[in-house]
């Protein structure tokens, strides 16, 4: 079964500041991807980045950048020069990519984050 | 683009009526998913489909069933209401390769009163 940790229920930022919100996994899967969507508080879900788990390199999407340690089982979504935009509900998602698997999305429960003007 | 439609955003039902919360999507999606939201659970999995007439229970399928006759169509029903599925529904369909993000409907805010 797949897990997925967020610790941080709350977080803030002061505008145009960077930040990194916490995601931790659990998997006995060999092939896995993971994903973070934003929530809006419209509540539509906003897909932002993904990385397979046999990817090298870290995933970036402008100023979305995921921080993949594979050993330590995390994936933490850090996002650069903070707007105002940005505040919202941040999920941490992971799927089993091997064939024939489950092709559901396993999510964490979120953190909210608030960025200060 | 692709877009994934739920018919309502806003729903208050009586204790013991029977629900319809209806999902279209139109991108010729195989998969499609209802997840319900709650504060402090994340989104958790009702039931999903990866076909036409196929269906999955997820992690949560107590006092809910679904429907999809047509692919585009993905109908999560309550068979009677209770005040304990007062939630937020939210339907996503995806393709069936890898890597590919699922896309979300606007969400159902359904309140059981």
């Amino acid at each position: 079964a797949q897990k997925i940790t967020q610790t941080q229920p709350g977080m803030f930022v002061q505008e145009k500041e960077a930040v990194t919100l916490d995601c931790t996994y659990d998997t006995s899967d060999q092939s896995y991807g993971l994903f973070w969507y934003k929530q809006p508080s419209s509540g539509e879900m906003i897909f932002l980045i993904y990385q397979g788990s046999y990817d090298e390199q870290n995933a970036t999407e402008g100023r979305y950048s995921l921080n993949f340690q594979k050993a330590r089982k995390s994936a933490n979504l850090v996002i650069s020069a903070s707007q105002l935009g940005d505040s919202a509900m941040y999920f941490c998602a992971m799927r089993d990519l091997q064939a024939g698997s489950a092709r559901q999305l396993t999510f964490g429960s979120g953190t909210q984050l608030t960025v200060l003007p | 683009d692709v877009k994934v439609t739920q018919s309502s955003r806003y729903l208050v039902k009586r204790t013991g009526e029977k629900v319809f919360l209806e999902c279209v999507q139109d991108m010729d999606h195989e998969n499609m998913f209802w997840y319900r939201q709650d504060p402090g659970l994340g989104l958790r999995l009702i039931y999903f489909s990866y076909d036409v007439k196929m269906k999955e229970k997820g992690d949560i399928p107590e006092g809910y069933s679904v429907s999809r006759e047509k692919k585009e169509r993905f109908s999560l029903i309550l068979e009677s209401a209770s005040t304990n599925q007062t939630s937020m529904y939210l339907c996503a369909s995806s393709s069936g390769g890898q890597g590919i993000e699922a896309f979300f409907g606007q969400g159902t805010r359904l309140t059981v009163v």
